[in-house]
């Protein structure tokens, strides 16, 4: 079964600084996709980038990039320019390739950016 | 507007009540899904629908009752929960295809409080 493993809870940030949020998965599968979701207070999950693991090429959206090594099963996503808005839970999710749209969802990371 | 709506937005029931949660969404896709969210813990698929039938039971208990009347409109009935079940429940839509690959879209959730 695959697994989706986030190890920090909690991350801080000063307004304009880079932050990392690791996440690491399991799988025995080849073709699968990776995504980085956002929720604010609001709850409303955004989604904020995702990858397809075939692609060699990082993703990237604006000020949101990953990091993804598949060898290592690593998916870890860098906030440049953190803003106040920024702050909120993060999740990291797994869906295998194929017709599934089953998703698989770490624990959260929580970031707080500090003005 | 996120495309995905939900109602009620906060619910406090008894255990012996019986209540349902609505999900509508606008963005013309073919599955929904039912999420439950606890403090500390991933994410928790309870259900899948695609293109009406339920494709996805996650050994929920029978108390939650799922229900799609048609792609555009998600119900989850309710009827004597336990305390454990109080909890944030995610919906979410997506459009479907071959490849699996389109991101999914939440709405803000209902937040339930079993009394």
């Amino acid at each position: 079964a695959q697994t989706v493993t986030q190890s920090q809870p909690e991350m801080s940030v000063q307004e304009a600084e880079t932050v990392t949020l690791s996440c690491t998965y399991d799988t025995s599968e080849s073709d699968y996709y990776l995504f980085w979701y956002k929720q604010p207070p609001s709850r409303q999950m955004i989604l904020v980038i995702r990858q397809e693991a075939y692609k060699q090429q990082n993703a990237t959206e604006n000020r949101f990039s990953v990091n993804f090594q598949k060898a290592a099963k690593s998916f870890s996503l860098k906030i440049s320019d953190s803003q106040l808005g920024d702050a909120a839970m993060y999740f990291c999710a797994y869906r295998n390739g194929g017709a599934t749209n089953k998703l698989i969802f770490g624990t959260g990371t929580l970031l707080a950016v500090q003005p | 507007e996120t495309g995905v709506t939900q109602t009620p937005r906060h619910l406090v029931m008894g255990m012996t009540n019986k209540k349902s949660l609505k999900c509508e969404q606008h963005l013309g896709h073919n599955a929904m899904y039912w999420y439950k969210q606890s403090a500390k813990k991933p994410l928790e698929l309870m259900f899948v629908y695609n293109f009406k039938e339920q494709t996805e039971n996650n050994s929920v208990p029978s108390r939650f009752s799922p229900e799609c009347p048609n792609s555009s409109h998600l119900f989850l009935h309710l009827h004597t929960l336990q305390p454990e079940d109080s909890a944030l429940y995610l919906c979410a839509s997506s459009q479907a295809d071959s490849r699996g690959n389109q991101p999914q879209h939440f709405g803000d959730g209902t937040r339930l409080s079993i009394l």
